[in-house]
């Protein structure tokens, strides 16, 4: 059974530093990982996915990795804002089965 | 339109109210879902339909019942409700492998 796992749970840094958010799991027969965020009480909003034969995908300040036979994905934010506060949820989907989520980092960026 | 739309964004219903959640999604996807989240968890899957039929029950409680009427709307049916069924209810779609998922906004649901 595929297992996701999140770390840190949770991220305080001043405004303006780079940051890594890292995610593993368990089985590497995926097909791809999705890094979602979610503002509190608010809906998912996907950030990037990454095809399992990829190694990154760069939206913005937003870079994501993904190492498939290590089970590893990280998500890089580049010079953090306070508008970048919110909770980062890593899933990933293996075909046969709906996606499978971290229980996320809630990450908060201080002015 | 690359939007998962839900109705309505709040809900206060009490435990023998009958109430419906509305998902919609004009995107063509043929997979849609049903998750809830409590509050600083991760969305936990209730329901998968999958070109309109029912594939996927993650063992509900049969106060909750599912239905999509078509490919475009999924509709979630509440009834008998407890105050532990509050939560944030997400709907979901997708295209088929190896697409990623769309999120609606959620129904923030209270049962008082």
């Amino acid at each position: 059974k595929q297992e996701v796992t999140q770390i840190p749970a949770a991220l305080s840094v001043p405004e303006g530093e780079n940051l890594v958010l890292n995610c593993s799991f368990t089985d590497s027969a995926i097909y791809n990982l999705q890094w979602f965020r979610q503002d509190p009480g608010k809906g998912l909003t996907s950030l990037l996915l990454i095809q399992s034969s990829q190694r990154e995908q760069t939206s913005g300040r937003l870079n994501a990795s993904l190492d498939k036979s290590s089970g590893r994905s990280t998500l890089y934010i580049a010079a953090s804002q306070p508008g970048d506060s919110a909770t980062y949820l890593c899933a990933v989907n293996s075909g046969n089965t709906p996606l499978v989520f971290g229980k996320g980092t809630r990450l908060s960026v201080i002015a | 339109d690359t939007e998962v739309t839900q109705t309505p964004k709040h809900l206060v219903m009490g435990m023998t109210n009958k109430k419906s959640l509305k998902c919609e999604q004009h995107m063509g996807h043929r997979a849609m879902y049903w998750y809830k989240q409590k509050a600083k968890k991760p969305p936990e899957l209730m329901f998968v339909y999958s070109y309109e039929k029912l594939s996927i029950n993650e063992s509900v409680p049969s106060r909750f019942s599912p239905e999509c009427p078509n490919s475009s709307l999924l509709n979630l049916h509440l009834h008998a409700l407890q105050p532990e069924d509050s939560a944030l209810y997400l709907c979901a779609s997708s295209q088929e492998v190896p697409y990623g998922y769309t999120f609606g906004s959620g129904t923030r649901l209270t049962v008082v």
